[in-house]
């Protein structure tokens, strides 16, 4: 069955950088793209952009431009996230999701805490 | 594209109808999909196209709608579909989700 497995939560001081793992399975992994979305405690769902999972590249809404990156381990079905310079405001839950070409997201990761907190 | 939703929350008995709206800034041409999230959980889809059905999702769940209007019934409330529901457009870049719909048992 098609699955995302996230890592887990993570615990971070303001300034210092996280990644953040997404692992695909059950489904070829270059045939969807992934895209991320960023939930702050008790808020509604962010859009931060998506990679292309074929060629790799990375598109990031304008919120997310600078210290989001976005990247691959193809070989390992893996999309990752990476957030620099950590921030307070960037405590929240970051989900995967695999995008279908139908424009709606069929499949979520279990999402991942990132508390900044010093 | 800016999504509205409404209401912001809303309780229902249980068996009784409900149903919860979004407004999208320009025509989406259906292109709005509909969520359901549980505390702690990720979001699960429930309708896509505005109106088609995701395998797995009970029929009391139907979406409808087009142009800019669009809305999510749920025919008879029952106890497993509290929590938030939102809606997303999928036409343009950046996809915009609505600020979310907190049901509850009344």
């Amino acid at each position: 069955q098609i699955q995302l497995v996230q890592s887990g939560p993570e615990l971070k001081k303001p300034g210092e950088s996280v990644k953040i793992s997404c692992k695909a399975s059950g489904y070829t992994f270059t045939d969807y793209a992934m895209h991320w979305v960023k939930q702050a405690p008790g808020k509604g769902l962010k859009w931060m952009g998506w990679i292309n999972t074929y060629t790799g590249k990375p598109t990031y809404a304008d919120d997310f431009k600078g210290r989001f990156v976005f990247s691959l381990e193809a070989s390992a079905s893996t999309a990752n996230l990476q957030i620099s310079n950590l921030k307070n405001e960037d405590t929240a839950t970051y989900f995967c999701a695999r995008y279908n070409s139908g424009y709606y997201f069929d499949y979520w990761g279990q999402g991942v805490m990132v508390t900044v907190s010093s | 594209i800016q999504v509205t939703q409404s209401p912001t929350s809303l309780s229902a008995s249980l068996g009784e109808t409900v149903t919860i709206q979004c407004r999208a800034s320009e025509d989406i041409y259906s292109g709005l999909a509909w969520y359901q999230q549980k505390p702690g959980k990720s979001p699960q889809l429930l309708i896509y196209g505005a109106s088609s059905l995701q395998d797995g999702v009970p029929s009391r769940f139907s979406g409808s709608g087009s142009g800019t209007q669009y809305s999510l019934k749920i025919s008879s409330m029952q106890t497993e579909d509290e929590g938030v529901y939102f809606c997303q457009q999928g036409l343009k870049y950046p996809l915009t989700f609505g600020s979310g719909t907190k049901l509850e048992i009344k």
